[in-house]
């Protein structure tokens, strides 16, 4: 299982960049990065995906090294609303189950 | 697109009492759809794997005879917690592949959960 390791927690004030690492180093050739967002009493929603070097769309951007061991998301000017647990998975093809397996996650408390 | 909805939001029973939670994909076939349980301020814990067509898979240490999974169609999965009791209680989300993952990656969507209490 490729195991991913991420910080508790973070704070940030409002219209500030936030990134969020979470280390991968088990990341299989076939595995995605995956991160979700979620609030409290939600499901998790999907923000982003990669495999390598870099990825955005209209949420947040996806840093990915070229060794893959490690993926960064990128908020860019936060605001309260994503107060938010953001969870990054790492998994692979319809039949890889890796990605299932939620760490624990990063609870981010924006800061008005 | 990309819709995944559960049913109920929430649900309050009696302990012994059986409780059926639905999860659709509303604008997508899935071939695979997932049952998580999260406590309070904790992560998301998957419970099983459900295969149409097939029998689900279930992780360790959940009874599959307490927690039935029936996935009926491509759009529709079931997970029904009999003979609920307190411990029971906790907030059921389900999420759902698509069964053509779009672009590349492997994405699940999820449904808004349903909060379960057994009183």
């Amino acid at each position: 299982l490729a195991k991913t390791t991420q910080p508790i927690s973070m704070d940030s004030y409002e219209g500030q960049e936030v990134n969020i690492t979470c280390s991968h180093n088990n990341i299989a050739t076939n595995d995605y990065i995956t991160w979700y967002q979620q609030f409290p009493s939600q499901g998790p929603r999907f923000i982003i995906q990669g495999y390598k070097t870099k990825v955005t769309n209209e949420v947040a951007s996806l840093f990915i090294p070229a060794d893959r061991k490690s993926s960064t998301l990128s908020l860019p000017r936060v605001s309260l609303s994503d107060t938010a647990v953001y969870y990054c998975l790492v998994g692979g093809d319809q039949t890889g189950a890796n990605n299932l397996f939620f760490g624990t996650g990063t609870r981010l408390t924006v800061i008005p | 697109g990309a819709v995944v909805s559960q049913h109920p939001s929430r649900v309050i029973c009696k302990s012994g009492t059986s409780v059926k939670i639905e999860c659709r994909s509303l604008d997508f076939q899935a071939t695979t759809m997932f049952w998580y349980r999260q406590f309070p301020k904790q992560s998301l814990m998957l419970m099983a794997t459900s295969n149409e067509g097939s029998k689900a898979t279930y992780e360790q240490g959940v009874e599959k005879d307490k927690f039935l999974i029936n996935h009926a169609s491509l759009t529709l999965s079931t997970l029904t917690v009999t003979s609920a009791h307190p411990e029971d209680s906790s907030f059921y989300i389900c999420s759902a592949r698509p069964r053509l993952a779009g672009g590349w990656g492997d994405t699940q969507y999820f449904g808004p959960g349903t909060r379960l209490t057994v009183l």
